[in-house]
């Protein structure tokens, strides 16, 4: 049961593009939401997050959109630069204390030259 | 810091064996987590720890798996027998609860890449 469907699971951007992956949640009581970035060999890292009461939030070159309507929300590279290319995980959880946090399948983005 | 340190980095076995992965959280944090990445279904929770204890092991696949934390620096996730359907990166994280305030921000540790032959 995938309640967070993430596309597309790869990507090719030219350096200096936008980079847009896209993700979608099922359940309305998900009140949080992490990107994480995961380099070859490393573990994922957190990147960016957001909470439904912004639609939404911008850190640098990385910025993402939040529908909460549509349950949808999405991550924008801007200027994407070869130095980002990883896989990007999306997730959805509940904030407070922990609860499980339910990760997209990955989006495996690389920019080239 | 060293952050959270996994050995070993690989494992290739053979099928039948056992296999134990080793991990090292963060000092202080409380919070330990097995995640296992497979290209089919991405980063799946294993089992977590609360202050040494399992508190949920429902991603466990089978009871080939197992998992202990029996002091707050160190845990193993042990498969016995493998089977080549266990071959995965194997990621340990750790985090921390303050105040019930949880951070997600895990610090993930590099992983163990196995392989059963």
């Amino acid at each position: 049961q995938q309640q967070v469907k993430q596309s597309p699971q790869s990507l090719i951007v030219q350096k200096g593009g936008i980079s847009i992956i896209n993700c979608a949640y099922e359940n309305t009581a998900f009140d949080y939401f992490p990107w994480y970035q995961q380099f070859p060999g490393k573990g994922p890292a957190l990147l960016i997050a957001i909470r439904p009461d912004v639609s939404e939030k911008k850190e640098g070159r990385f910025t993402i959109s939040f529908n909460k309507s549509a349950k949808q929300f999405s991550l924008h590279i801007m200027d994407s630069q070869p130095g980002d290319s990883a896989t990007y995980f999306c997730a959805a959880t509940t904030s407070g204390g922990y609860q499980k946090v339910t990760f997209g399948i990955g989006t495996k983005l690389q920019v080239i030259p | 810091d060293a952050g959270v340190i996994q050995s070993p980095r690989h494992e290739v076995t053979e099928m039948g064996q056992e296999v134990t992965l080793r991990c090292k959280p963060i000092s202080g944090h409380d919070y330990l987590f097995w995640y296992r990445q497979t290209m089919m279904r991405g980063l799946e929770l294993l089992i977590y720890f609360n202050n040494n204890v399992p508190i949920d092991d429902s991603g466990m696949p089978e009871d080939r798996f197992s998992a202990k934390m029996p002091n707050a620096s160190f845990s193993t996730l042990k498969i016995q027998p493998s089977e080549p359907r266990d071959s995965a990166v194997y990621f340990c994280a750790s985090s921390w609860d303050r105040g019930g305030t949880f951070n997600y921000g895990y610090t993930f540790g590099s992983g163990t890449r196995l392989t059963v032959v």
